[in-house]
């Protein structure tokens, strides 16, 4: 079936660091790729998505690029902020397009 | 409403007792999804109602979860004699339906804890 694996965390990093989140996805069929971001006391946001191969996901100053030869997903950012502590899912659309599977979250702290 | 609105935010609840939990969907999505989420896991899908048709049961995990939505409106989720492992938050989502079949993005609520103790 359809699954995602994620790197798990957390994951520290110190304010203007580089942040990469890896995601692996399986290849079945031709999936849409989603970043969910859940803040703390929040619900669960669209980051950024990428609907087929090469197509590169950007949102506030994250980026993901949809890489079918390696199956990839992995969310970057340049220079992390405080402000982007959070938990962060990536996920697949299914076989029709609607389940999306997710991976099992990686939290992110990020200090000042 | 801006958003999926669910209740209640919170819900413990003793082993054995039956609980409903709420979504309302953005309005003009025509595709309701409900998701699980326990704890250290990733999001587990339930059901997904599109319009009128038969709803995607498949993620159900016991014949003890029902839900129903009343046209492209509220839904319930519906959790009958709760065991311990019920324990999760519930979240809802709901997105637009695309041409040939597909679903947009899905925007989520902000679920619903439940507890059962």
């Amino acid at each position: 079936g359809n699954s995602v694996t994620q790197m798990e965390g957390p994951v520290t990093l110190s304010e203007e660091a580089f942040l990469t989140i890896n995601c692996t996805y399986t290849a079945t069929g031709y999936p849409s790729l989603f970043w969910y971001v859940q803040y703390p006391g929040e619900g669960l946001q669209l980051l950024l998505k990428a609907t087929k191969a090469d197509d590169k996901g950007s949102n506030k100053g994250f980026e993901a690029t949809y890489r079918k030869e390696t199956t990839s997903f992995h969310l970057e950012k340049g220079s992390v902020q405080v402000s982007d502590s959070a938990v962060y899912f990536c996920a697949r659309s299914g076989g029709s397009n609607y389940k999306l599977t997710f991976g099992k979250g990686t939290l992110l702290t990020v200090n000042p | 409403g801006a958003g999926v609105s669910q209740s209640p935010s919170n819900k413990v609840t003793e082993k054995g007792k039956d609980v409903e939990l709420r979504c309302d969907p953005i309005s003009g999505h025509t595709a309701l999804y409900w998701y699980r989420q326990r704890l250290g896991q990733g999001l587990e899908f339930l059901i997904y109602f599109q319009g009128n048709s038969a709803p995607d049961k498949s993620g159900l995990p016991s014949d003890r979860f029902s839900a129903e939505r009343t046209g492209e409106s509220v839904s319930t989720l519906t959790i009958q004699r709760t065991q311990q492992e019920d324990s999760a938050v519930y979240l809802c989502a709901s997105s637009f339906r695309l041409a040939g079949g597909r679903t947009d993005t899905q925007y989520f609520g902000p679920g619903t804890r439940l507890t059962v103790l």
